[in-house]
């Protein structure tokens, strides 16, 4: 089955700076990969996804990058701001019908210093 | 906001008992999902559901049971086989292919 790794566990930055967390997987058929957002005691939750047709998407401060011959996909925010502080987990799935499993990795805990 | 519900958001259970954890969506989706999640960790998969009266093991399903009688519910069992339930539970529901997962608010079971 696919594994995903989730580098680095915690990230600590100074506001303003940008965050840069990587994945890598496992499963060359993987062809959807989305970022959640999580704060404490809340429900995880979208914020970017980008497909294997394409290498980069951006959405405001975030981006995410992928590289389908490394295996590794990458998330990306610029001018972090203190409530960016939280959990994220990038995913990946084969997306060939709704039942496939997404599978997560272990996430980062982000942390944004005013 | 709506869409995906869990209950309760609190949950405790002595040694030996079983729990059910209820799981509703009223997105219309044929996939859900069980996430445990414990404290500084990933999303587990426990079960998963594509279609009803359909499910499969996920990574970690020992311990737990499911039913899928209707598209809308997947409620989870947490039976007394399972050693170390305390955690947080997250149940997730998704449409069409390559779209996004939506999360209950998860619930927080703990043994007394």
């Amino acid at each position: 089955g696919e594994n995903v790794e989730q580098h680095p566990s915690t990230l600590s930055v100074q506001e303003g700076d940008s965050a840069v967390i990587k994945c890598t997987y496992s499963d060359s058929a993987s062809n959807y990969f989305p970022w959640y957002k999580q704060e404490l005691g809340k429900r995880p939750q979208l914020i970017i996804d980008i497909r294997s047709n394409v290498g980069e998407k951006k959405d405001q401060r975030i981006a995410v990058t992928l590289n389908k011959t490394a295996k590794h996909f990458s998330l990306h925010i610029t001018e972090t701001q203190p409530e960016d502080s939280a959990v994220y987990f990038c995913a990946a799935s084969r997306g060939n019908n709704a039942g496939n499993m997404l599978t997560f990795g272990g996430g980062t805990r982000l942390m944004v210093k005013p | 906001d709506g869409g995906i519900t869990q209950s309760p958001k609190y949950l405790f259970r002595k040694e030996g008992q079983n729990v059910t954890l209820s799981c509703e969506q009223n997105l219309n989706h044929d996939a859900m999902y069980w996430y445990r999640q414990d404290p500084g960790q990933g999303l587990r998969l426990i079960y998963y559901s594509q279609i009803v009266n359909d499910f499969q093991k996920g990574d970690i399903a020992e311990g737990y049971s499911v039913s899928r009688e209707k598209k809308e519910s997947f409620p989870l069992t947490v039976t007394s086989a399972q050693k170390n339930p305390t955690a947080f539970y997250l149940c997730a529901s998704r449409g069409e292919s390559n779209t996004e997962a939506f999360f209950g608010q998860g619930t927080r079971l703990t043994v007394v």
